[in-house]
């Protein structure tokens, strides 16, 4: 049982560039997050799903889009990345969000140039 | 908009201390309350969840509290080790919300 896992754990982009990180979790959960976190502000919502097929925006969406075209996966893509997106970048699941609690990967630490 | 403040920022304590670690909520109307630890580099770990309707969770030598008419939830770690030494995150859901609502941690080193 792998839980949640993230790849890649690290990347660097130039300005402009695109690319997409793959989440999967095993644990047969509805729902998927991706969060930031950078340095003194803690971390924040980019986007969620609450099943198969289904996306919504969090707290700071803007310059990502997301899919979950398979309940156990959850990509995150940047199609055009900027340098206020240097994070780290955290994908978490869970049964449910009032009951259960969330379980988080590893992170993918993003460097954009 | 739901705020989550952790006080202080770092602490450090000599080996075997029982030690309390501070959250406090702006918005007493949550879903539940999450501890988290996170080491240097790592992910997230979950340590303990704390439903709305319960006061405090138990697991192993931590201890959970939450008091939601104050706001306030405590992380109890009893006889710390230098292996407690971590980032501890409090996180909340509220009504309405998606996602959890994170503290800027508390930076624990335990001194051997």
């Amino acid at each position: 049982n792998a839980g949640v896992t993230q790849t890649p754990k690290f990347r660097v982009l130039k300005t402009g560039q695109s690319m997409t990180l793959l989440c999967a979790q095993d644990m047969n959960h509805e729902y998927m997050y991706w969060y930031r976190q950078d340095p003194g502000m803690g971390l924040r919502l980019i986007h969620y799903s609450v099943g198969e097929g289904t996306t919504a925006k969090g707290e700071v969406p803007d310059g990502y889009n997301v899919s979950r075209l398979k309940k156990q996966n959850f990509l995150l893509g940047l199609e055009s990345a900027a340098p206020s997106q240097t994070s780290v970048y955290f994908c978490a699941s869970s049964y449910s969000i009032r009951y259960n609690e969330q379980f988080f990967g590893p992170g993918t630490r993003l460097t954009v140039l | 908009k739901q705020e989550v403040t952790q006080i202080p920022a770092a602490l450090s304590v000599p080996e075997g201390e029982n030690l309390v670690l501070n959250c406090s909520f702006t918005d007493s109307a949550i879903y539940n309350l999450q501890w988290f630890r996170q080491d240097p580099g790592k992910g997230l770990t979950s340590l303990l969840l704390i439903q709305s309707s319960q006061r405090e969770q138990t697991s192993g030598r931590l201890n959970a509290s939450l008091d939601k008419s104050s706001g306030r939830s405590t992380l109890y770690i009893a006889a710390s080790q230098p292996g407690d030494s971590a980032t501890y995150l409090c996180a909340v859901i509220r009504p309405g919300a998606n996602n959890l609502f994170f503290g800027t941690g508390t930076r624990l080193t335990v001194i051997p």
